[in-house]
């Protein structure tokens, strides 16, 4: 069984592009958790999706940012005319129906020059 | 609201030496607590969980945790580390059923245990 995958590893972008990244949760699991990591930081929550439903977005940037995780296909995060504070590690997990336990994909590094 | 802090942003021990990194959260409402560990530009894997029953859970690689209820406390202890236990790990919250934070992981800043030979 295939562990979340995340793509690309590593994206640069200049100031003013987008940035898209995208998570194939583990099979057999529909729920997907969006998380980023900023420099000297810990890990905070951006947004909790199941199957064609965000349940959760309270941790997402009101402007700019948006998730979706489709019926078929993996989940994309959108970052919109990116800024250099948007360069950051970007986290997927997903986890099971009534599961607590998140699994966590190995990230995507965006830098914003 | 949750919250959980991670008393020490770093601790450097030496083989073989037991440790202790400290967790302590703040909810209003039951939760389930889980220690996770992240190598270098890896991504995070799940060490250990404790979600109900007994308060001391255990990993596979020698790690435990004990949940204190009293003490709002899930400290994560080893007692004789190695080289390769080199890392940073993170302490996280989630609301338990029913709560409003169900779902989401709230992380304490993470520690950074180096072990030295």
């Amino acid at each position: 069984n295939a562990g979340v995958m995340q793509n690309p590893r590593h994206l640069v972008r200049r100031r003013g592009q987008e940035a898209r990244l995208r998570c194939s949760p583990m099979k057999g699991h529909s729920h997907v958790y969006w998380y980023r990591q900023l420099p000297e930081e810990g890990l905070k929550f951006m947004v909790y999706l199941q199957k064609e439903n965000i349940i959760d977005e309270s941790g997402m940037p009101k402007e700019r940012f948006s998730a979706e995780f489709p019926k078929e296909g993996p989940s994309i995060l959108r970052i919109q005319q990116v800024v250099r504070g948007d360069s950051a590690a970007y986290f997927c997990a997903s986890s099971p129906p009534t599961s607590y336990e998140q699994y966590f994909g190995p990230g995507t590094r965006l830098t914003v020059t | 609201a949750q919250s959980v802090t991670q008393l020490d942003s770093q601790v450097p021990v030496f083989e073989e030496a037991p440790v202790e990194l400290r967790c302590n959260y703040s909810s209003s409402v039951s939760v389930y607590l889980f220690w996770y560990v992240q190598y270098p530009n890896q991504g995070l894997q799940l060490l250990l969980k404790y979600l109900s029953g007994s308060t001391l859970v255990e990993s596979i690689n020698g790690f435990e945790a004990e949940f204190n209820k009293s003490q709002t406390s899930f400290h994560l202890r080893k007692p004789s580390v190695h080289i390769s236990d080199t890392a940073e790990y993170f302490c996280a919250v989630s609301g338990g059923a029913g709560g409003t934070s169900y779902g989401k992981l709230t992380f304490g800043q993470g520690t950074i245990l180096t072990v030295h030979p």
